[in-house]
C-alpha cells in the first residue's frame, strides 16, 4: 500500500526558511517522480514543483522559482522542499504527491503539513 | 499557461440525482486531463485521468467525457460521500501543471 507522511509544517516568519518533508513507502521511491502541490486556507489546488525520479530534472511554479528548492534522497525514500524568502502568501498546507507514471497527474497523496508563515 | 476554468462554483443536488461538472481549458489539452475529488480536511483523492479512464477502485457512477477545450465529470446518481468538491487538472502543456477553480457539490 502507498503511503506518503509530511512533516515539517510550522509557523515562521516573512522572510524566513524551512524545510519540509515526505517520507514515501508501498512503491519503488527512485522510479517515480514527485511533486509538492500546495492549498491555502479555503481556496484550491496549486502546482508547486516537481522532480524527475533521479533527481535530475526539476520544474517549479513561477510563484516559487528562485525561493523554493525540491530534492529527494532515493535511499531514505524523502522527499524534500526547503523554502525560503517566505511570503505570507505562501501560507498553505503542503501536499506531497506520487506522479503516476504513465501521465503528469498525481495518484496518491500524502495527507499534508501546514505552513503559516506570519509575524 | 493554460487557464482551467471549472463551472459551475458551486452545484446543490439532492442524493440520487445526476450531478454534471464541468471543466474547460484556454487552449486544447487533448485527452491529458484529470479529475480529483477533496472531501473537507483530506488530502484530494485521483479519480479519472485521461480525460474519461476511471483509477483504481472509483465507482462506476463516476464517468468522464470529453477532449480539447472542454470536460464533463458526471456522478449518475449522488451518494453521500460524493458531497465533495472537485477539481480538473491538465498534464497536456507544462509546467506549470494547472488546476481548474473547483465545483463543490453541496447538499441541496
Amino acid at each position: 500500500e502507498v503511503h506518503l507522511l509530511e512533516s515539517g509544517g510550522a509557523l515562521v516568519q516573512p522572510g524566513g526558511s524551512l524545510r519540509v518533508s515526505c517520507v514515501a513507502s508501498g512503491f519503488t521511491f527512485s522510479s517515480c517522480a514527485m511533486s509538492w502541490v500546495r492549498q491555502a486556507p479555503g481556496k484550491g489546488l496549486e502546482w508547486v514543483s516537481s522532480i524527475s525520479g533521479s533527481g535530475g530534472s526539476t520544474h517549479y511554479a513561477d510563484s516559487v522559482k528562485g525561493r523554493f528548492i525540491i530534492s529527494r534522497d532515493n535511499s531514505e525514500n524523502t522527499l524534500y522542499l526547503q523554502m525560503n524568502s517566505l511570503r505570507a502568501e505562501d501560507t498553505a498546507v503542503y501536499y506531497c504527491a506520487k506522479v503516476d507514471g504513465r501521465w503528469w497527474g498525481f495518484d496518491y497523496w500524502g495527507q499534508g503539513t501546514l505552513v503559516t508563515v506570519s509575524s | 499557461e493554460i487557464v482551467m476554468t471549472q463551472s459551475p462554483a458551486t452545484l446543490s443536488m439532492s442524493p440520487g440525482e445526476r450531478a454534471t461538472l464541468s471543466c474547460r481549458a484556454s487552449q486544447s489539452v487533448t485527452s491529458n486531463l484529470a479529475w480529483y475529488q477533496q472531501k473537507p480536511g483530506q488530502a484530494p483523492r485521483l479519480l479519472i485521468y485521461g480525460a474519461s479512464t476511471r483509477a483504481t477502485g472509483i465507482p462506476a457512477r463516476f464517468s468522464g467525457s470529453g477532449s480539447g477545450t472542454e470536460f464533463t465529470l458526471t456522478i449518475s446518481s449522488l451518494q453521500s460521500e460524493d458531497f465533495a468538491v472537485y477539481y480538473c487538472q491538465q498534464y497536456n502543456n507544462w509546467p506549470p501543471l494547472t488546476f481548474g477553480g473547483g465545483t463543490k457539490v453541496e447538499i441541496k
